[in-house]
């Protein structure tokens, strides 16, 4: 069965930095693509980056082009996300997602069959 | 970046209903659309992936259509458990983008 389990959110005040780890279970996390998405609170989800299964393929949305970094250890099963420089408008509610394709369908980034429960990142002005 | 609209952002609806949910995006994705239920304090549901691909595990009630530009969601016989927001995504470029959502609510 797969889990998807984040961790290292918390409180910071802007201009902050935060690490999330996502840890995963459950599959052969070294063979798919992952993701980050994020929901501010009383708001909808976003997309927040993408990284391919072997690193060569990365992209982010643009409001957090340059402040946050995505990276993964296939040894440790393991997705993370560097946060530096952050905003208030960065709080939210941040999971990871695994990426799936279908038989005849599989976009770059794969449709997000898995998600984690997410873990709260709050940041002060 | 692919703006999708989704319609109507809030609907009411009894146990037994069908609920038709409208994704339109700014420009073609072809098929690369997927749905997906959030329930608040759960994880999100795939539902639907390439528009029309009911994904495994999921009632059949569900169902999906369009292509290009403008899709749908539909929810047959309404069920208490369907109560949640609903999403559409758009893979066919990134940056990835979502739909607003729409909250479907018991009358």
């Amino acid at each position: 069965q797969v889990h998807l389990v984040e961790s290292g959110g918390g409180v910071v005040q802007a201009g902050g930095s935060l690490r999330l780890s996502c840890e995963a279970s459950g599959f052969l996390f070294r063979s798919y693509g992952m993701h980050w998405v994020r929901q501010a609170p009383g708001q909808g989800l976003e997309w927040v980056a993408f990284i391919r299964k072997d690193e060569s393929t990365i992209f982010y949305t643009d409001s957090v082009e340059g402040r946050f970094t995505i990276s993964r250890d296939n040894s440790k099963n393991t997705l993370y996300l560097q946060m530096d420089n952050l905003r208030p408008e960065d709080t939210g509610v941040y999971s990871c997602a695994k990426g799936f394709c279908g038989a005849t369908s599989c976009p770059l980034g794969g449709y997000f069959d898995h998600w984690g429960q997410g873990t709260q990142v709050t940041v002060s002005s | 970046d692919i703006q999708l609209t989704q319609s109507p952002s809030f609907v009411s609806a009894s146990v037994g209903d069908t609920v038709t949910i409208t994704c339109r995006a700014s420009q073609g994705t072809e098929s690369y659309l997927a749905w997906y239920q959030h329930k608040p304090g759960e994880a999100p549901k795939l539902l639907m992936y390439a528009a029309s691909t009911l994904q495994t595990g999921v009632p059949s009630r569900f169902s999906g259509s369009g292509s290009g530009a403008d899709f749908t969601l539909t929810i047959s016989s309404l069920q208490p458990e369907d109560f949640a927001f609903y999403y559409c995504q758009q893979l066919k470029t990134f940056p990835l983008t979502f739909g607003g959502g729409t909250k479907v609510d018991i009358k």
